[in-house]
């Protein structure tokens, strides 16, 4: 079974800053996800990545699947992305076991 | 809005009940994933159901259980309440057997066992 890990657990930051989240992995894979938490609540997918990097606005998310390590990136970091952040894995095959989560990170962005 | 519905947003209930939660995947999609969220244990993937059947079984207790419609709506029954049973139940659709692609969930339903 895959472990996740995710760091750093807690990461409080002032707004403007740039923030790297990252998360390792123990068993090879067919895709990562990483997705955003709000106090609320609900769950929302930012990116899923197979290989390189990808962008949307001020978050880029890469992947290195030799190191088996992912990381999350925010850019001009902001107040309102102040959220929990978790990886998950979805292993080679499918994963008869669904996705396997990190315990998440804990982002505050103080203004 | 990820066009995945679950019911109720909320539930109290006392140790020994039985509930359950509904979540009515986003159109079109085949596939309902239920997943747990306590505070201890983080996210953890419980049951997959595809077109009716189960597809594949997490850390699902035998106190749990959960059944998909023809309608594709699925059920999680959760029987013999405990204290720890009290967590964020997520569900989640996709078209296919696996997650690809983007992940759409639900809003959750946040149960409480006291």
């Amino acid at each position: 079974k895959n472990e996740v890990e995710q760091s750093p657990q807690n990461l409080t930051a002032q707004e403007g800053e740039f923030i790297t989240i990252n998360c390792s992995y123990s068993v090879g894979i067919s895709a990562l996800h990483w997705l955003q938490q709000h106090p609320g609540g609900g769950i929302v997918s930012l990116f899923m990545l197979s290989s390189g990097k990808k962008k949307h606005g001020r978050l880029i998310a890469t992947i290195n699947i030799q190191e088996k390590h992912s990381s999350l990136h925010i850019t001009a970091s902001h107040p309102r992305d102040s959220a929990v952040y978790i990886c998950a894995v979805l292993e080679v095959g499918g994963g008869a076991d669904g996705l396997t989560f990190g315990k998440g990170t804990h982002l505050i962005i103080q203004p | 809005d990820s066009g995945v519905t679950q019911t109720p947003k909320h539930l109290i209930t006392a140790t020994g009940q039985r509930v359950t939660l509904r979540c009515s995947p986003r159109s079109g999609d085949l596939s309902v994933y239920w997943y747990q969220q306590s505070l201890d244990q983080g996210l953890q993937f419980l049951i997959q159901y595809y077109n009716g059947e189960e597809r594949a079984k997490g850390n699902i207790l035998e106190r749990f259980s959960a059944q998909q419609f023809p309608d594709l709506h699925s059920e999680l029954n959760l029987s013999s309440l405990e204290l720890g049973d009290s967590a964020l139940y997520f569900c989640a659709s996709s078209p296919g057997t696996v997650h690809t692609g983007e992940l759409f969930f639900g809003e959750g339903s946040r149960l409480t066992v006291l």
